[in-house]
């Protein structure tokens, strides 16, 4: 079985500032998947990254940033120097054919 | 290269119809993958399917509920006698298959009045 937390419901700040967003994935699998996903009150889903349980090197790309440790099974999320199109859900998910989702974060960028 | 589209955006049924959510894959994509979202939840898994297949089907409701992806055509999922409890945003998601990354559809919003 397997089972994603993201323990932070709703998260506001202020524009400019650093947000992060937790996420633990559980799973029996030696090997997996992890993926972020972004929804945008328009609803549609827009995929951010995946990233293999082999591979624990951080990778960053324009303000976002991830970094995960398979030892305590967290894939977090970070979004530096934050802006208004950046209010949505974010969905961590993991999993190989079959995806499990976490129930998402709702950031709020208030400007 | 067209992404994964779903029809209709927004569907309403009453009580007891019939709701049918098509998904036409990636360009390349042969398999097909379904999910639910709850009013604000994360996705569920309903079904996997490949060409004519369906892989896993772990995730979908026992009765009422069938997915297709035939050899022509996009992948059905079909909703007999739909109840409140149907009204939800249904994903459509596809891929190249292994462990290739999921490309999700803008969703259709199924409302059951």
């Amino acid at each position: 079985a397997q089972k994603v937390t993201q323990a932070q419901t709703e998260i506001s700040v202020v524009e400019k500032e650093d947000v992060t967003l937790d996420c633990v994935y559980e799973t029996r699998d030696t090997t997996y998947y992890l993926f972020w996903y972004k929804q945008p009150p328009s609803g549609e889903l827009v995929f951010l990254i995946r990233r293999n349980s082999f591979d624990e090197q951080n990778e960053i790309s324009g303000r976002y940033s991830w970094n995960f440790q398979k030892s305590t099974s967290s894939f977090n999320f970070t979004i530096t120097a934050s802006q208004v199109v950046d209010s949505a859900v974010y969905f961590c998910a993991g999993g190989n054919n079959r995806l499990a989702f976490g129930k998402g974060n709702q950031v709020v960028v208030i400007p | 290269n067209a992404g994964v589209m779903q029809n209709p955006r927004h569907l309403v049924r009453r009580r007891g119809q019939e709701a049918r959510l098509r998904c036409s894959p990636m360009k390349g994509h042969s398999h097909v993958y379904w999910y639910r979202q709850l009013p604000e939840e994360g996705l569920k898994f309903m079904v996997y399917l490949q060409k004519e297949n369906i892989i896993d089907e772990s995730g979908m409701p026992k009765e009422r509920f069938s997915a297709e992806f035939p050899k022509e055509g996009p992948s059905i999922l079909r909703i007999q006698q739909v109840v409140r409890g149907d009204s939800a945003a249904y994903f459509c998601a596809s891929s190249t298959g292994g462990n290739s990354p999921l490309h999700f559809g803008n969703g259709t919003r199924l409302t059951v009045t």
